[in-house]
């Protein structure tokens, strides 16, 4: 088993592009979620996904979509970038605890 | 919304040193997760803990469930230089969700 797969690792963008986070998963887990890390501060929870084609707001979902069209799959789209999105994102996925991926390092510029 | 004060922020201490750090909470949760993070890499858990007054040990590491449900503290004895890294304390209330609230890390370095 992979586990929790992100891609890309990192990524640099421009004020207004926009991305789309990869996420997958190989264990068959119901539950995904996506957090952002911000220097010196714990995970803060972005949105969540309790299985496919269910999908809800965390603390702080503002300037990010995502889908669940898949039980394996998890995307994570910013539309317009901003400097405050700066940050590492991390995908997880659970049945009871939570298996993480290793983070997609996104700087706006 | 819910919020975990994690202390210290950092530690330096010396190998072989025992390790103690702690979390507070304002409001109760059902489980208490201690995670930890090497650079560049997702967290990963050490010890779960499900039950109020729970003592889990997992090698050299030991962790509490506070009596309250609002507290926790995780020890980390002998401490060696592959100890170094980011532990961060996770609050875990029940539901469909399971949604967890981390703390802001502790961030260990061992001198040899």
């Amino acid at each position: 088993n992979a586990g929790v797969t992100q891609t890309p690792k990192f990524r640099i963008l421009k004020i207004g592009q926009s991305m789309t986070l990869q996420c997958t998963q190989d264990m068959n887990h119901n539950y995904m979620y996506w957090y952002r890390q911000d220097p010196g501060m714990g995970l803060k929870l972005i949105y969540y996904s309790v299985g496919a084609g269910i999908t809800d707001k965390g603390e702080v979902p503002n300037g990010y979509n995502v889908s669940r069209s898949t039980t394996e799959d998890f995307p994570l789209r910013l539309e317009l970038a901003a400097p405050s999105q700066t940050s590492v994102y991390f995908c997880a996925s659970r049945r009871q605890d939570y298996t993480f991926g290793s983070g997609t390092r996104l700087t706006v510029v | 919304g819910q919020q975990l004060n994690q202390s210290p922020q950092s530690m330096f201490i010396q190998e072989g040193e025992d390790v103690s750090m702690n979390c507070t909470s304002s409001s109760i949760f059902n489980t208490w997760l201690w995670y930890k993070q090497d650079p560049g890499e997702g967290p990963v858990l050490l010890i779960a803990l499900y039950k109020a007054g729970e003592l889990t040990s997992n090698g050299r590491l030991t962790a509490q469930f506070g009596i309250t449900r609002k507290d926790s503290f995780l020890n980390i004895s002998a401490s060696i230089p592959s100890d170094v890294g980011i532990y961060f304390c996770a609050g875990q209330n029940g539901g469909s969700q399971g949604n967890l609230i981390f703390g802001k890390g502790t961030k260990l370095s061992v001198k040899p």
